[in-house]
């Protein structure tokens, strides 16, 4: 059975300073591994997906992770965080691109000035 | 991208009263379409699997006769919470995709409120 962890359920950090969310998965097969954002009251958007390709994934509004398949890790970074990043992001995974996700419980990062 | 309409975004029906959510897929033909729930402040919980042309597969946990799913067309999905009540109140958002290979995309929510 597949499972994301993410730790830490809430993460604060200062307006410039990086951004690091934590996720691992737990997968019996080469997992596809997401990324959202999710701001109040709306739906999902996609910041990045791994696919088996390139393991280091450039994604939008300047985030990026890294496939670690040794430390089963697809942690989240951004090198300067933007007041407009604070939102609700999910780690997801899936053993196949188009099957349901399972998501992770959620981090809440806070972003002060 | 592909774009996934759900309607209504938000809805306050009074309990006892049955309430329909659409979920569109504007640009594409969805084979496949799922239906999660998500709690204030927690995660998305797969709901249900609803392929076109057939019946809709439950999680388990999920009362099938409560959440009726009904996947008419390549292009529409449709979620009934059937006599609601105030615990069904939740946001409720859809995803479709076109194949098992395809990644799918998510609509932008319904927030269901029953009072």
């Amino acid at each position: 059975a597949q499972s994301v962890t993410q730790l830490g359920s809430h993460v604060s950090v200062s307006e410039g300073a990086l951004v690091l969310l934590r996720c691992n998965y737990s997968s019996s097969v080469p997992p596809y591994l997401f990324w959202y954002v999710q701001y109040p009251n709306q739906g999902l958007q996609l910041l990045l997906k791994y696919t088996s390709a390139a393991t280091l994934v450039k994604g939008i509004n300047g985030f990026e992770a890294e496939f670690k398949k040794s430390e089963t890790s697809f942690h989240l970074t951004k090198p300067s965080a933007h007041m407009s990043d604070a939102a609700e992001y999910f780690c997801a995974v899936t053993d196949q691109a188009g099957t349901a996700l399972i998501f992770g419980k959620g981090t809440t990062l806070s972003v002060s000035s | 991208g592909a774009v996934v309409s759900q309607h209504p975004s938000r809805v306050i029906c009074k309990s006892g009263t049955s309430v329909k959510i659409e979920c569109r897929s504007l640009d594409f033909q969805a084979t496949t379409m799922f239906w999660y729930r998500q709690f204030p402040k927690q995660s998305l919980m797969l709901m249900a699997t609803s392929n076109e042309g057939s019946k809709a597969t439950y999680e388990q946990g999920v009362e099938k006769d409560k959440f009726l799913i009904n996947h008419a067309s390549l292009t529409l999905s449709t979620l009934t919470v059937t006599s609601a009540h105030p615990e069904d109140s939740s946001f409720y958002i859809c995803s479709a995709t076109r194949d098992k290979n395809t990644e799918a995309f998510f609509g932008q929510g319904t927030r269901l409120t029953v009072v």
